[in-house]
């Protein structure tokens, strides 16, 4: 069964440094999104992205972040100038572009911790 | 009032039990909803849709009533392998793209 990969599943970073999470929808889909859950908490909407460019973004999705499709199979997530508070789980979703199916798909997600 | 609400729990159950857990949402305009299963420190993993008219799959069965925004999940003849916690989740319409989950609710089963 076709299934979302993510790396690394684990980041430590020092404060202030650039980072990339780096995810791999399952292939004929078309719909792709971020999300991040704090330790503890809810699982939160980061941005979804479609046709290239971003559909949707949340208050958490400020200038720091940002999204990219480089090549026909990668999609990334790219942290500016990490802070303590973006310790979290980050996941990468997709989705099939079919009208009706809403379905979204979960990669392994990869851990950030920012010291 | 959050957008998706439900009990924390946790539900501690004997194997062979039947539980029930319950969810609700705030927008009206609400799609799709769905369950979602999360086990300690992974992702979370679609369980199924919920359908107006209700749906089964195996010993788990999903209902939804769009008048009292609510959304419930039944599992039959509770397993081990059950013990998770269950993410309410709903999209709204509009935005076609983001999924609104709740906190959760954690469900322990026991020999």
């Amino acid at each position: 069964e076709p299934e979302v990969t993510q790396t690394p599943s684990h980041q430590v970073t020092q404060m202030g440094q650039e980072v990339i999470l780096r995810c791999v929808p399952i292939s004929n889909h078309l719909y792709f999104y971020w999300y991040r859950q704090i330790l503890g908490q809810k699982v939160e909407f980061l941005v979804s992205f479609y046709n290239n460019e971003i559909s949707e973004k949340s208050e958490i999705f400020d200038d720091q972040f940002s999204v990219e499709r480089p090549d026909g199979s990668n999609f990334t997530l790219k942290i500016r100038s990490t802070k303590l508070e973006d310790s979290a789980m980050y996941f990468c979703a997709s989705r099939r572009r079919d009208r009706g199916f809403f379905e979204q798909y979960f990669g392994p997600g990869t851990r950030l911790t920012v010291t | 009032r959050k957008e998706v609400e439900q009990d924390p729990g946790p539900f501690n159950v004997p194997e062979g039990a039947t539980v029930a857990f319950n969810c609700t949402y705030s927008n009206s305009a609400s799609q799709s909803f769905f369950w979602y299963r999360q086990d300690c420190r992974k992702e979370p993993k679609l369980l199924m849709s919920v359908y107006s008219s209700g749906n089964e799959d195996g010993r788990f069965t999903a209902q939804l009533n769009r008048a009292s925004q609510y959304i419930s999940l039944l599992i039959r003849d509770s397993k081990l392998s059950d013990s998770a916690t269950y993410l309410c989740v709903v999209l709204n319409t509009g935005t076609a793209s983001k999924l609104t989950f709740g906190t959760g609710t954690r469900l322990q089963v026991t020999l």
